[in-house]
């Protein structure tokens, strides 16, 4: 089945800092990827999309400008949360799409910032 | 390698009939397994379910867990348009990682 990876697992920074969450389709061609965040026993907050070669769409309420994304080939988009600050803590999950098909979710990537 | 098997993969049923969706998992250091609705944007939370054999229920949706045999179960009873979507069952396994399964697409006809 299709896979999609997510890197790191796992991030620690600090306030203010810039961090890069990576997006892959290992098998296939992901024409879009979705980022959604998701809070404790909540649902996916669909926070961008994106299709490659072009620029991302947001969701209403999120900063283009703090949530950089970037979805430059078809096998990888990135998220850069830039100033990051405590209340961007959260669980970040993408999700890739090729053509009409299916979403196959990424494992997530959990972000603390202190 | 951890991977979770949803069936079926698409399912066509009349208003008021009763579907059952089904999940299988293989996780290492399982923690929770949660069941998911998509119908346009994002997922929406359905349950949440952490011990064998206890039911949760919300409405027409209930959801049991098998810890032992590695699956879990969501039925939907007298179903309606509105239950079409795609349900996900995703296993919330070790250092915060989700495995998503492929989904099941549900098609309440009238």
């Amino acid at each position: 089945g299709a896979v999609v990876s997510q890197h790191p697992s796992r991030v620690i920074c600090k306030s203010g800092t810039s961090v890069k969450i990576e997006c892959r389709s290992l098998d296939f061609q992901a024409t879009t990827m979705f980022w959604y965040r998701q809070f404790p026993k909540q649902s996916l907050m669909l926070m961008a999309t994106s299709n490659e070669g072009s620029k991302a769409t947001y969701e209403q309420g999120v900063e283009k400008d703090k949530f950089l994304i970037n979805h430059a080939s078809l096998t990888l988009s990135t998220l850069t949360v830039t100033s990051a600050h405590p209340e961007d803590s959260s669980f970040y999950i993408c999700s890739a799409r090729e053509g009409a098909d299916s979403q196959f979710f990424g494992p997530g990537t959990r972000l603390t910032v202190l | 390698e951890d991977k979770v098997v949803q069936s079926p993969l698409s399912l066509v049923v009349h208003e008021g009939d009763t579907v059952t969706l089904n999940c299988s998992y293989e996780v290492t250091n399982f923690r929770s397994l949660l069941w998911y609705k998509q119908e346009k944007k994002a997922p929406t939370f359905l349950f949440m379910l952490t011990s064998s054999g206890i039911e949760k229920k919300s409405g027409r949706l209930s959801s049991i867990l098998d810890k032992k045999e590695l699956f879990s179960i969501l039925n939907i009873t007298a179903t309606q348009t509105g239950d079409s979507a795609i349900y996900l069952c995703a296993v919330e396994a070790w250092a915060d990682k989700l495995i998503f399964g492929t989904g099941t697409r549900l098609q309440v006809f009238p």
